[in-house]
C-alpha cells in the first residue's frame, strides 16, 4: 500500500531534550516536506526537500533540522524542545509531475512539557 | 507577504451544493491545491488548478481565477461524510521548489 509513514503517533517529552520524528515513503517521491498544524493558525511549512540532500526552509524552520540522505526517507530533528513546539506534525511527500498533491502520514502529536 | 483566505466556517445539508472560497494574495503563482481534512485525521488531496476555469472531479469541482486571485471548491450531492475542514493551498514560486502556503482551512458541517 503506498503511503507515508510517520512515527511516533504520539510523543510527551521535557523542555531540552533531543528527539527526532521519523517519516518514511514507498512511492519513490522526491519532494518530501514537514508541516506542523496548530488551532487557529492551519498548516505551516517547516522544511522541504526536493530530492536526496537537497533541502530547504519553509515558513517556520527555527528549532528545526532535516536531513534527506535516501530519498524514501526525511526524519525531523528538534534539538532542544521548547513547549512552543507543542504541535500536531505532519510529513507528506509527492511526485515532480503536475498536478498531483502530495500523500500526508498521520501526523505526530507532540506535547513539551 | 503571502496571504490566503477562507471562510472559518460553513454549515449546509446532506443533498444540497456549497461553495467554499479563497482568495490569494502572494509573491508569485505556480499552482492552487484543494485538501480535504477529516477531524483527527491527515489532509487528503482533492484538487489541483493552474490554469483558469473549473476542474471536474466526481461531485467535487475546483475553479481559478489568477487574474483575480480566486479559487472556490464546489461539492455537489452533499453527503453527510463530506463534513470536514478543507484547506486551500497555494504554491507561490514558479521556480524550482515545493514551497506550499496553506489557508487556516474552512470547517464545513453537513446537517441531515
Amino acid at each position: 500500500e503506498a503511503q507515508v509513514t510517520q512515527n511516533p503517533r504520539y510523543l510527551i517529552t521535557v523542555t531540552g531534550k533531543k528527539l527526532t520524528v521519523t517519516c518514511s515513503q514507498n512511492m519513490n517521491h522526491e519532494y518530501m516536506s514537514w508541516y506542523r498544524q496548530d488551532p487557529g493558525l492551519g498548516l505551516r511549512q517547516i522544511y522541504y526537500s526536493m530530492n536526496v540532500e537537497v533541502t530547504d526552509k519553509g515558513d517556520v524552520p527555527e528549532g528545526y533540522k532535516v536531513s534527506r540522505k535516501e530519498k524514501r526517507n526525511f526524519p525531523l530533528i528538534l534539538e532542544s524542545p521548547s513547549p512552543n513546539q507543542t504541535s500536531l506534525y505532519f510529513c507528506a511527500s509527492r511526485t515532480t509531475a503536475p498536478g498531483y498533491g502530495y500523500t500526508f502520514g498521520s501526523g505526530t502529536r507532540l506535547t513539551v512539557v | 507577504g503571502q496571504n490566503i483566505d477562507q471562510p472559518t466556517e460553513m454549515t449546509a445539508t446532506e443533498g444540497a451544493i456549497v461553495q467554499i472560497n479563497c482568495t490569494y494574495q502572494t509573491s508569485g503563482f505556480n499552482g492552487l491545491f484543494w485538501y480535504q481534512q477529516h477531524a483527527g485525521e491527515a489532509p487528503t488531496f482533492l484538487s489541483y488548478n493552474v490554469l483558469d476555469g473549473l476542474e471536474e472531479k466526481g461531485r467535487f469541482s475546483s475553479f481559478l481565477s489568477r487574474s483575480k486571485g480566486y479559487s472556490y471548491l464546489l461539492l455537489k450531492e452533499l453527503q453527510m461524510k463530506d463534513s470536514a475542514s478543507y484547506l486551500c493551498a497555494v504554491s507561490p514560486n514558479p521556480y524550482n521548489t515545493d514551497k506550499l502556503i496553506f489557508g487556516t482551512g474552512t470547517r464545513l458541517q453537513v446537517f441531515p
